[in-house]
């Protein structure tokens, strides 16, 4: 499966504090992209990077990528409640098929 | 600009009984998406379209579901019969094909629970 799995699955933090989530997958990718996903909602895109890029930065979010590790890393600086969410990774393989496999998701709390 | 509009948002049903839920794509979009997102098994990729024409649907679990689009505004994804284990939210996505990878806009799903 090209599933990726985001770790961690839960992170606490205080608002302000720096948030870390990372993500690995298992196949070569054409880009990789990170969703938010509200409670009761549908999932938001966030940010995208593609294979031959190493770093992204959009407003408060990083996006990292390591290709040799098959590993990302989304990081959001001077978080905020409004932050709480859940994110998750998803990849396109070289395929060429236009279909995301999405991770498991962390689960992130930002509390007041 | 509306976005990916879905219906129902809640479905109850009995065990047995079929079940339609539909999706109204962003305009101009040419991919649509079907997804299961269950705590279980998280996001699944049942089925794409691509310009109405359906890509890829090895993602649909059983005979049991099906679905269509007629055209490029409007898809359904039909259960019939129903399950138990059909219970998960459903969403629908769309984007622009032609892009590869580009960015997923999603439904606000539909919540199927049948008893």
């Amino acid at each position: 499966s090209q599933q990726g799995e985001e770790d961690p699955q839960a992170l606490s933090i205080q608002e302000g504090e720096n948030a870390t989530m990372n993500c690995s997958y298992k196949t070569s990718i054409n880009n990789l992209q990170w969703y938010r996903q509200n409670s009761g909602r549908g999932l938001v895109h966030l940010i995208l990077i593609r294979s031959n890029e190493r770093e992204k930065h959009s407003g408060r979010l990083r996006v990292t990528l390591d290709t040799s590790k098959k590993s990302s890393s989304l990081l959001i600086t001077a978080s905020r409640a409004a932050d709480t969410a859940s994110y998750f990774c998803a990849t396109l393989d070289q395929t060429g098929a236009n279909n995301l496999f999405f991770g498991t998701g962390t689960r992130l709390t930002v509390i007041p | 600009d509306a976005g990916v509009i879905q219906s129902p948002r809640h479905e109850v049903t009995e065990m047995g009984q079929e079940v339609t839920l539909r999706c109204k794509p962003i305009s101009g979009h040419n991919s649509l998406f079907w997804y299961r997102q269950t705590m279980m098994r998280g996001l699944e990729l049942l089925i794409y379209f691509n310009n109405n024409v359906p890509i890829d649907d090895s993602g649909m679990p059983e005979d049991r579901f099906s679905a269509k689009m007629p055209n490029a505004s409007f898809s359904t994804l039909k259960i019939q019969p129903s399950e138990p284990r059909d219970s998960a939210v459903y969403f629908c996505a769309s984007s622009l094909a032609g892009q590869v990878g580009s960015p997923l806009h999603f439904g606000n799903g539909t919540r199927l629970t049948v008893t």
